[in-house]
Formats: structure tokens, C-alpha cells, sequence
């Protein structure tokens, strides 16, 4: 069974704290991306990876930043978090070399900055 | 750059009844395209991908490359459908996905 992990369900920050977001992967897939979740506004890209140390920028990159130094973990890293970030965050993992990828995804991390 | 629209943001039927989920895209190239649902407190799966061809849980999406359209249709609805729906394209290959803003689905019996 495919699993994409991400380390918490629900967090609680406090605005400019810096947030580390986790998310792993036993798949072996190459590609791992973040987005947020948000009602009426659905999945919004924030940055994706193709392969360890490679990172990309996706629709709203602001404000964030991310870490790939394995295969299997892709990090979000808010640096100085701001109310506007509150947010459903989902990884998610996908195959690289088939044409149709099914991106597995995680079960979120809510968070919340107060 | 490639956009998914899903114009309603939340969609009620009576049990039994047919429905649709309406998704347009607009992209120059062939997309792929994609259905994902999320049931409640459940991670976001993948539905059913147009290139198969198939039916999942009774719903079926056909690319109208004319209309730009994968709409997402099931006869007859079933209150266990109830959920939230998004239509997503990729350019292909392992290009991220691109969603649309999603669509409630509420099935009342």
C-alpha cells in the first residue's frame, strides 16, 4: 500500500515563528510537490521537486522555501510565518518516466497561525 | 499557461438522481486530464484519469477536446458520493498537476 507521510495533522504557530513542514514518501518516487488547500480557492502549487537537491517554484512560491536532501522527504519551510499562511497544506508523490503519473497524497497538515 | 474551471462550487441531488460535475480547461496542447475526490476526513485519490477510458464507482468523464470539457457524469447518485470533487490537467508526463477550484457534492436522500 502507497504512503505518503506527513508528520502532523494539526499545528499551531505563532506569526514569525519559522515552520518546518515534513513529508515522506516509501515509493521511491522522484517527484514530491506541496500545496496548499484552501475552500473556494482548491490546490494551489507551491513548489515541486523532480529529484533530490532539485527544487522548483510553483503558482505562489512567496513566502516559502523547500528541502529535498533525500529521496523520500520533501520539507516546506515557512520562514517567518504570517496569519495569511493558515492553511491545509498537502504533499503529494508521484512516478517519473509514465505518461499518466497518479500523484499519491498525503493526508494534510492543517495549520494555523496565530 | 494551462487553467481548470470548475463553475460550481457546490452541486445538491436527490438520491438516485444523475449528475454532473462540470470541468473546462484551457490549454494549446493535449492535456491529461483527471478526476480526484476527497470523501470526508479522507486523503484527496485519484478518481479516474481520461486516457483509461473507465468507469469508477459508476462515474465516467469524457474529453471534449472540441468543447474543452471533462465533465464528470454518474447516472444515478448515491449518498456514499457525497464529497469533494476536483478536475485537474497535466501537460504530461511528470509536469505538476493544475486544479480547478473543486465542487461539493451533496447527495440527500
Amino acid at each position: 500500500d502507497v504512503k505518503v507521510t506527513q508528520s502532523s495533522r494539526y499545528l499551531v504557530k505563532r506569526t514569525g515563528e519559522k515552520v518546518f513542514l515534513e513529508c515522506v514518501q516509501d515509493m521511491d518516487h522522484e517527484n514530491m510537490f506541496w500545496y496548499r488547500q484552501d475552500p473556494g480557492l482548491g490546490l494551489r502549487l507551491i513548489y515541486f521537486s523532480y529529484d533530490v537537491k532539485m527544487k522548483e517554484k510553483g503558482d505562489i512560491p512567496e513566502g516559502y522555501s523547500v528541502s529535498r536532501e533525500k529521496k523520500e522527504r520533501f520539507s516546506l519551510i515557512l520562514e517567518s510565518a504570517s496569519t495569511n499562511q493558515t492553511s491545509m497544506y498537502l504533499c503529494a508523490s508521484s512516478l517519473t518516466g509514465h505518461l499518466i503519473d497518479e500523484a499519491f497524497f498525503g493526508q494534510g497538515t492543517r495549520l494555523t497561525v496565530v | 499557461a494551462q487553467r481548470v474551471t470548475q463553475p460550481e462550487k457546490l452541486l445538491s441531488v436527490f438520491k438516485g438522481a444523475p449528475v454532473e460535475l462540470k470541468c473546462n480547461y484551457s490549454y494549446s496542447g493535449s492535456p491529461e486530464l483527471f478526476w480526484y475526490v476527497q470523501y470526508s476526513r479522507q486523503r484527496l485519490q485519484l478518481l479516474l484519469r481520461h486516457i483509461s477510458r473507465e468507469s469508477i464507482k459508476g462515474f465516467t468523464a469524457d474529453l471534449n477536446k472540441g468543447e474543452t470539457s471533462f465533465h464528470l457524469k454518474k447516472p444515478f447518485a448515491q449518498e456514499e458520493d457525497s464529497a469533494m470533487y476536483y478536475c485537474a490537467l497535466t501537460r504530461g508526463g511528470n509536469t505538476p498537476l493544475v486544479f480547478g477550484k473543486g465542487t461539493r457534492l451533496s447527495v440527500i436522500a
